[in-house]
């Protein structure tokens, strides 16, 4: 039982480059969230699904774009990076909203030069 | 509005020692839950323990207790007798009811020192 994965754990990219982090969950969750994480600021959500096939808003989605077309998987894309992306990608999944607890991804050190 | 802090940026103590991690909530909601995490070195975020907000018992394990307070909305994680693995950034979480949303605090850093 592998939790949360994510793919990759590092990775450097230049300004404009694109690219996509890979999130796969093994335990039937329905729900699967993206959160950045910068130093001094906690986490900060990007992207979540409530489901397969949907996707919506967190606190800081500008840069940023999310697709679900499989339940055990959560993907973020980033279409153009920039410096400011620079941060710890963490992905979390959870049976249902609110009460029940996220489990995390053992997360991406994304730096953007 | 939801908010945590996590007024302790960095603590510091000599293996052995108690420590107390403070957390501070605002909700306006009767019914939400809390949550705490450790991070250690390693990069990962580990589950620690969720609270919802009609149990106010306090609860231990092993080394580790929480004491929440709706009085004063707080919800703070004391280690008994430390030890260097304890070293870590621990987050304290907030969800209200029927929301997708955490609201994580910024975290503070323990270091345990040998």
């Amino acid at each position: 039982n592998a939790g949360v994965t994510q793919t990759p754990k590092f990775r450097v990219l230049k300004t404009g480059q694109s690219m996509t982090l890979l999130c796969a969950q093994d335990m039937n969750h329905e729900y699967m969230y993206w959160y950045r994480q910068d130093p001094g600021m906690g986490l900060r959500l990007i992207h979540y699904s409530v489901g397969e096939g949907t996707t919506a808003k967190g606190e800081v989605p500008d840069g940023y774009n999310v697709s679900r077309l499989k339940k055990q998987n959560f993907l973020l894309g980033l279409e153009s990076a920039a410096p400011s992306q620079t941060s710890v990608y963490f992905c979390a999944s959870s049976y249902s909203a609110s009460r029940d607890t996220q489990y995390f991804g053992p997360g991406t050190r994304l730096t953007v030069l | 509005a939801q908010k945590v802090t996590q007024a302790q940026t960095e603590i510091s103590v000599v293996e052995k020692e108690d420590v107390t991690l403070d957390c501070v909530y605002e909700t306006r909601d009767t019914t939400y839950y809390l949550f705490w995490y450790k991070q250690p070195p390693s990069g990962e975020l580990v589950f620690l323990i969720r609270r919802n907000s009609f149990d106010e018992q306090n609860e231990i394990s092993g080394r580790y207790s929480w004491n929440f307070q709706k009085s004063t909305s707080s919800f703070n994680f004391t280690i008994t007798a430390s030890q260097v693995v304890d070293s870590a950034v621990y987050f304290c979480a907030l969800s209200e009811a029927g929301t997708y949303k955490y609201i994580f605090g910024t975290g503070t850093r323990l270091k345990v020192l040998a």
